[in-house]
């Protein structure tokens, strides 16, 4: 079967740099997903790693460990807007954590 | 636009009255969805398909069946629904394989009184 968790709830101050962890265990493997969800919306792609290292897309990161079945999302110049939702998810079939909920505080 | 078009967006029923939620994907993807969404549980998958004719169940089934007789169309029918099946219902879509990721569409909210 697959377990996926993350830590529920992280709270930030507006500009700073926050870190949010997802470990995994799977019988299959096939890349790691993470999505953001605005309250009342539907989740929206924000990265993918299939490799061990560090994928890089403005101010958001993603990191992978296949060996220690790890992934963190690494939100940068944290803005207002970013107070969301963040799910990781496995595939596949594609299957998420139950998310965590980041609030950026002024 | 690409887009996963669900519809209802809400829904209020009674117990047993059969209903069903649609789903319809204009990307010409071959894998869809559906997941439910309940607070402190996340995202769980009802049933998904990798092609037409082609479904599977999810981690929660139960109550709940689909349908993928066209590519673009995947609707989820609850036969007799239940108080616990109150809850947020996305489809998504995906080309199978690789990094590909979902599309969602905007939800459902399904009250069963």
């Amino acid at each position: 079967g697959q377990n996926i968790d993350q830590p529920t709830e992280m709270t930030a101050t507006e500009g700073a740099i926050v870190q949010i962890n997802c470990t995994y265990q799977t019988s299959g493997f096939n890349g790691l997903f993470w999505y953001q969800q605005h309250a009342g919306e539907a989740p929206t792609f924000l990265s993918y790693n299939v490799l061990d290292g560090l994928e890089e897309k403005g101010r958001f990161s993603s990191f992978l460990s296949r060996s220690k079945g790890y992934s963190y999302l690494l939100l940068k110049e944290l803005q207002m807007k970013d107070s969301a939702s963040y799910l990781c998810a496995v595939r596949s079939p594609t299957r998420f954590g139950a998310g965590t909920r980041l609030t950026v505080k002024p | 636009e690409a887009q996963v078009t669900q519809n209802p967006r809400y829904l209020i029923t009674v117990t047993g009255k059969k209903l069903t939620v649609t789903c319809s994907q204009n990307m010409n993807h071959e894998y869809m969805s559906w997941y439910r969404q309940d607070p402190g549980l996340g995202l769980r998958q009802i049933y998904y398909s990798m092609n037409v004719e082609v479904t599977d169940k999810g981690d929660v089934p139960e109550g709940y069946k689909v349908s993928r007789k066209e590519k673009r169309n995947f609707p989820l029918i609850l036969e007799s629904p239940s108080p616990n099946q109150t809850s947020l219902y996305f489809c998504a879509s995906s080309w199978e394989g690789g990094g590909s990721p979902l599309h969602f569409g905007n939800g459902t909210r399904l009250t069963v009184t």
